[in-house]
């Protein structure tokens, strides 16, 4: 079973404060890996993405970090603001046949005014 | 341009019952898929389409059924609903061009059977 496995699953930062949450993945034939942003009563929405070729990827206040070697990847989100509380999903595709998305359980992100 | 559609956005069944869901796209795109989203398990693929007339299974296949004679619909059936089924329900589209990543969702149907 192809598994990303995503931590924390809920976090609390205060406003300024950087966000940070980590996904690892066994399986080497994944090669894109997006993050996505979920707010209450809405669907998932792409937020950022990365391909394994490239360590880090920046738009605005979110980072990507990615370390092949290890298997992981994370996402940063810096001066963190109270609009940015939502749920947060790693994810991982595969170039085989047809693409697919395997989704990370998801973090709960909290910023405190 | 509405984007991605669903139909209902909340529902009770009682075990047994059937129902289905709709979603709609209108953006043109070939891919739909539809997932189901439970407490602390993420997004878990149910059945997925790769063009009109055509399904295949996910992860998650058994006790759903899809249609997509349309390009712009895509259909999920329970034809038996039990307590399992309980979740929220999302559908995504994709069009051929960007990445795989590129999904684009719909606001969702809450479903509990009871």
């Amino acid at each position: 079973q192809q598994q990303v496995k995503q931590s924390p699953q809920s976090l609390i930062v205060q406003k300024g404060g950087i966000s940070i949450i980590n996904c690892a993945y066994e399986n080497t034939a994944f090669d894109y890996f997006p993050w996505y942003q979920q707010f209450p009563g809405k669907g998932p929405a792409l937020l950022i993405a990365i391909r394994p070729d490239v360590s880090e990827k920046k738009e605005g206040r979110f980072t990507i970090s990615f370390n092949k070697s290890a298997k992981q990847f994370s996402l940063h989100i810096m001066d963190s603001q109270p609009g940015d509380s939502a749920t947060y999903f790693c994810a991982a595709s595969m170039n085989t046949g047809f693409q697919k998305l395997v989704f990370g359980t998801g973090t709960r992100l909290l910023v405190s005014p | 341009n509405a984007g991605v559609t669903q139909t209902p956005k909340f529902r009770v069944l009682k075990t047994g019952q059937s129902m289905t869901l709709l979603c709609a796209q209108d953006m043109n795109h070939e891919y739909m898929y539809w997932y189901r989203q439970d407490p602390g398990m993420g997004l878990r693929l149910i059945h997925y389409s790769v063009g009109e007339g055509t399904t295949a299974k996910g992860e998650v296949p058994d006790g759903y059924n899809v249609s997509r004679l349309k390009k712009q619909n895509f259909l999920l059936g329970l034809e038996s609903a039990a307590p399992s089924q309980t979740s929220v329900y999302f559908c995504a589209s994709r069009g051929t061009s960007g990445g795989p990543y590129e999904q684009y969702f719909g606001p969702g149907t809450r479903l509990t059977v009871t």
